[in-house]
């Protein structure tokens, strides 16, 4: 699985759009980009997860680069419930594997 | 409730002891994953199972076994436990089969604390 590389800490103002990057320069072409967050010390939650288009739900937006080699999770309207750790990673998309979380990116969203 | 049972959800140990942990999958989901959380530090990957049997291995401690149950239930023994182990294990699961292609997406449960004295 492809190495990701995400910078370790952000503020975000409460209401303003939070863009966090993730930089996967080595990423095969059968491997997602998937993105999780972890609130505290509770359990990792799935975010949004893509491959080569750019993908939006509910909670965010995945912003991927043509190349694939970086990508972007934008989370429009950053409520200060959005402060957690987010982890970015690229497992590939067949069988059984580890599946390999980095150290991620710590967000604060400012009052 | 994710649907992802782990039990205890705190547990407190002493140095030299064994304690297991246990995790129920998401009613269809048929791997079985664990991680390690040592406090301010990244969720290392253990090990994964697949319909009892182990798929893939990270940096799991000689003195640390788990296994996969028929019904699917999964458990992490811990033995000769040293401070080092306090951590948080967390259990994830899901849907993914050896033959599966496409997206494999996680779900996690809420963790158990250990706390080695």
């Amino acid at each position: 699985d492809a190495k990701t590389t995400q910078p370790p800490s952000m503020d975000c103002a409460e209401g303003r759009a939070a863009n966090l990057p993730c930089n996967h320069s080595t990423i095969s072409g059968n491997e997602y980009v998937y993105w999780y967050r972890q609130i505290h010390s509770q359990g990792p939650q799935y975010i949004i997860h893509g491959l080569k288009n750019n993908e939006t739900n509910e909670m965010a937006s995945l912003i991927i680069t043509e190349d694939r080699k970086s990508s972007t999770l934008i989370l429009p309207h950053a409520t200060l419930r959005d402060t957690a750790v987010y982890y970015c990673i690229a497992a590939t998309t067949s069988g059984t594997y580890k599946y390999i979380f980095g150290t991620g990116t710590r967000l604060k969203v400012l009052a | 409730d994710s649907g992802v049972t782990q039990t205890p959800k705190h547990l407190i140990t002493a140095t030299g002891q064994r304690v297991t942990l246990r995790c129920s999958p998401r009613s269809g989901d048929l791997s079985v994953y664990w991680y390690q959380q040592s406090l301010d530090q990244g969720l290392q990957f253990l090990i994964q199972y697949y319909n009892g049997e182990e798929r893939a291995k990270g940096n799991i401690l000689e003195r640390f076994s788990a296994q996969q149950f028929p019904d699917l239930h999964s458990e992490l023994n811990l033995s000769s436990l040293e401070l080092g182990d306090s951590a948080l294990y967390f259990c994830a699961s899901s849907p993914r089969t050896p033959e599966s292609s496409g997206a494999n997406v996680l779900t996690f449960g809420a963790g158990s604390r250990l706390t080695v004295l």
